[in-house]
């Protein structure tokens, strides 16, 4: 069974502007997370959809947001890109319970 | 949000050795889980927890969901060298799910 997949997995964008991350889930995976992780905060959950709803919500502004496809596959859009938006962005799926999850490569966006 | 603590940030041991780490929370948490991560990679769950007291193994790893709900750790033993990684808990409540700041583990053959 192939394993999550993201894309792309490296990204370069310059301050101010947008950016847009892809992430296919397990096949018959319905949830599919988004995650931030940096050195200084650690993993930091972004949100998570469910049948192209999103169920959960983490503390970010609203500059980050998602959607969900009726084929379960996600993106994940960061507008006006702060410096502090490095980060390597994680995605993850799993079946019914989004913590019962299993993690993609990541993609690493840098932002100049 | 408050992340949770998680004990030590890095651990040097010899292979062969046990290791313990814990991670401990101001919050209660309804589950409790280990990843380990490997670098370039995403985190990969080891065990999940569900159950305050509960006890569970995978392999030579064991974790535990402590009874006050507030806290969890997790021991492997007899080290080997492709145990190498970051290994972080998370607690999941109410919608939540929170992480430590990880543990990096090295280990000299």
């Amino acid at each position: 069974k192939a394993g999550v997949t993201q894309t792309p997995r490296y990204l370069i964008k310059t301050r101010g502007q947008q950016v847009t991350l892809s992430c296919s889930p397990i096949s018959g995976h319905r949830s599919v997370s988004w995650y931030q992780q940096t050195p200084g905060q650690g993993l930091q959950f972004l949100f998570e959809y469910f049948s192209e709803t999103q169920r959960n919500k983490g503390n970010f502004p609203g500059r980050f947001s998602g959607r969900q496809f009726s084929n379960s596959r996600s993106e994940m859009n960061v507008s006006t890109l702060e410096l502090g938006d490095s980060a390597l962005y994680l995605c993850a799926s799993s079946f019914a319970e989004f913590y019962e999850q299993y993690f993609g490569p990541g993609t690493r966006l840098t932002v100049t | 949000g408050q992340q949770l603590n998680q004990s030590p940030q890095s651990m040097f041991i010899q292979e062969g050795e046990d290791v313990s780490m814990n991670c401990t929370s101001s919050s209660i948490f309804n589950t409790w889980l280990w990843y380990k991560q490997d670098p370039g990679e995403g985190p990969v769950l080891l065990i999940a927890l569900y159950k305050a007291g509960e006890l569970t193994s995978n392999g030579r790893l064991t974790a535990q969901f402590g009874i006050t709900r507030k806290d969890s750790f997790l021991n492997i033993s007899a080290s080997i060298p492709s145990d190498v990684g970051i290994y972080f808990c998370a607690g999941y409540n109410n919608n939540d799910m929170r992480f430590g700041a990880g543990t990096r583990l090295t280990v000299k053959p």
